[in-house]
């Protein structure tokens, strides 16, 4: 089992540039969460989706768009990105809403 | 809204001593508060996961435990090793949201 994979590992983009962060899981998870990661502000909830055609907003949605395509797949789109957007992004997988999480390695991603 | 706190923000001790991590909430209404270890460039792992319901969780040399009234979780780590240097992250959900937030974490160097 791969687990959670993230790609690309990393990415520089200059402002107004979009781009999608994939993630997959081969756990058979429901649940499924975008993070980002910031020095001193530990992680924060982006968008997450509770089960297959669903997504919610977390504490941080704006400036971000997500798809769950199946139960395997939930990426994160940027728009228009904007060098508050540098961070590092994490995926994480789980069998149900607040269950054990599982995260991937993570897109380290710079916005200039 | 819920915030979490982690103290010390980094720990320096050597080899062999049992240790204490400290994990603070605001809102008591949770529903589990999970421990997670990250190493440098690394994504997260799941440690130990204690439920509403639990008062302590056990794993190895981990032991978590869980004070909902006074908002407190602890991760005991015997015996440390240099292999326990780490990041470790707390992170619980409210009642109702599910949504985890997460402290800003402990980082841990054990000195052989």
């Amino acid at each position: 089992n791969a687990g959670v994979t993230q790609t690309p590992k990393f990415q520089v983009l200059k402002t107004g540039q979009s781009m999608t962060l994939q993630c997959a899981q081969d756990m058979n998870h429901n649940s499924m969460y975008w993070y980002r990661q910031d020095p001193g502000m530990g992680l924060r909830l982006i968008y997450y989706s509770a089960s297959e055609g669903t997504t919610d907003k977390g504490e941080v949605p704006n400036g971000y768009n997500v798809s769950r395509l199946n139960k395997r797949e939930f990426s994160l789109r940027l728009e228009s990105a904007a060098p508050s957007q540098t961070s590092v992004y994490f995926c994480a997988s789980g069998d149900r809403v607040a269950d054990t999480q599982y995260f991937g390695p993570g897109t380290r991603l710079t916005v200039l | 809204k819920q915030e979490v706190t982690q103290i010390p923000a980094a720990l320096s001790v050597p080899e062999g001593e049992n240790l204490v991590l400290n994990c603070s909430f605001t809102d008591s209404a949770i529903y589990n508060l999970q421990w997670f270890r990250q190493d440098p460039g690394k994504g997260l792992t799941s440690l130990l996961l204690i439920q509403s319901s639990q008062r302590e969780q056990t794993s190895g040399r981990l032991n978590a435990s869980l004070d909902k009234s006074s908002g407190r979780s602890t991760l005991y780590i015997a015996a440390s090793q240099p292999g326990d240097s780490a990041t470790y992250l707390c992170a619980t959900t409210t009642s109702g949201t599910y949504k985890y937030i997460f402290g800003t974490g402990t980082r841990l160097k054990v000195l052989a």
